[in-house]
C-alpha cells in the first residue's frame, strides 16, 4: 500500500483533457512539494513537473500539476496516443526520520 | 549531456551482498543530491535511498534499512549502493537518480540511469 494514493488506470480520447489525481498527507504532500513521473512502457521514468507545477525544459505544456493542502493533480491537455504510459506522483516525507515517498501509479490509455 | 550509468547488478542467492555503481557524467556530481529508486516486475516505483551533495545525509527506506547503504565517491563522479542480506522481494530493477537539487529532500530526480536488474533467487 503506497504512502501516495492515486487512482490505478484512467483513460481519454486524443484531443480531450484528463486529470489524474494523488492523495497525501500532512506529513507528505502537505508539507513538500509534488512532483510528477512519466514512464513509457519499457523505459526508465522521465521528470514530467517538478515543485508541484514546474515543466523541466522540453516537456510540453499540455502538461501541468497543480497542488492543494494534502492533494495533488496532474492535467494532460490535448491528449495524444504518445501519452500512454505509467504516471507516478511523489513528495518527501518527514516521518520515519525523512524519506521518499511514490504514489503507486496511474495506467494512462489513450482510446 | 548528462550520462548515469549503473553496474553491479545480476542474479544472487537469498542472503549475499551486491554493490551496485553509478557513473555520473555531464554535471557536477558533488553539488547534487543521489538516488536510488527500484521497480520490481510489474510493479510501480519504490525510493531506496537518498544522499545530499556531500554524502553528510543519508535516508533509507524502512524496507532496506539496516541491510542496504547508499553512499558517493565524489572525486569519482560515482554512487554506490551496498545491498547485504539480500532477499527475493529485493529482486528489481535499480534506477539511480540525479536530483535537481543539493540535498534530494525534495524528490525531483530529473535524470535517471537506464536502470539495471538485481535478482535474488535460490
Amino acid at each position: 500500500q503506497s504512502v501516495l494514493t492515486q487512482p490505478p488506470s484512467a483513460s481519454g480520447t486524443p484531443g480531450q483533457r484528463v486529470t489524474i489525481s494523488c492523495s497525501g498527507g500532512s506529513s507528505n504532500i502537505g508539507s513538500h512539494t509534488v512532483n510528477w513521473y512519466q514512464q513509457l512502457p519499457g523505459t526508465a521514468p522521465k521528470l514530467l513537473i517538478y515543485s508541484n507545477n514546474q515543466r523541466p525544459s522540453g516537456v510540453p505544456d499540455r502538461f501541468s500539476g497543480s497542488k492543494s493542502g494534502t492533494s495533488a493533480s496532474l492535467a494532460i491537455s490535448g491528449l495524444q496516443s504518445e501519452d500512454e504510459a505509467d504516471y507516478y506522483c511523489a513528495a518527501w516525507d518527514d516521518s520515519l526520520n525523512g524519506r521518499g515517498v511514490f504514489g503507486g501509479g496511474t495506467k494512462l490509455t489513450v482510446l | 549531456q548528462v550520462q548515469l550509468v549503473e553496474s553491479g547488478g545480476g542474479a544472487v542467492q537469498p542472503g549475499r551482498s551486491l554493490r551496485l555503481s553509478c557513473v555520473a557524467s555531464g554535471f557536477m556530481f558533488s553539488s547534487h543530491g543521489m538516488h536510488w529508486v527500484r521497480q520490481a516486475p510489474g510493479k510501480g516505483l519504490e525510493w531506496v535511498a537518498t544522499i545530499s551533495y556531500k554524502g553528510t545525509n543519508k535516508y533509507h527506506a524502512d524496507s532496506v534499512k539496516g541491510r542496504f547503504t547508499i553512499s558517493r565517491d565524489s572525486p569519482k563522479n560515482t554512487l554506490f549502493l551496498q545491498m547485504n542480506s539480500l532477499r527475493p522481494e529485493d529482486t528489481a530493477v535499480y534506477y539511480c537518480a540525479k536530483d535537481l537539487g543539493d540535498g534530494g529532500y525534495d524528490l525531483h530526480l530529473d535524470y535517471w540511469g537506464q536502470g539495471i536488474p538485481v535478482t535474488v533467487s535460490s
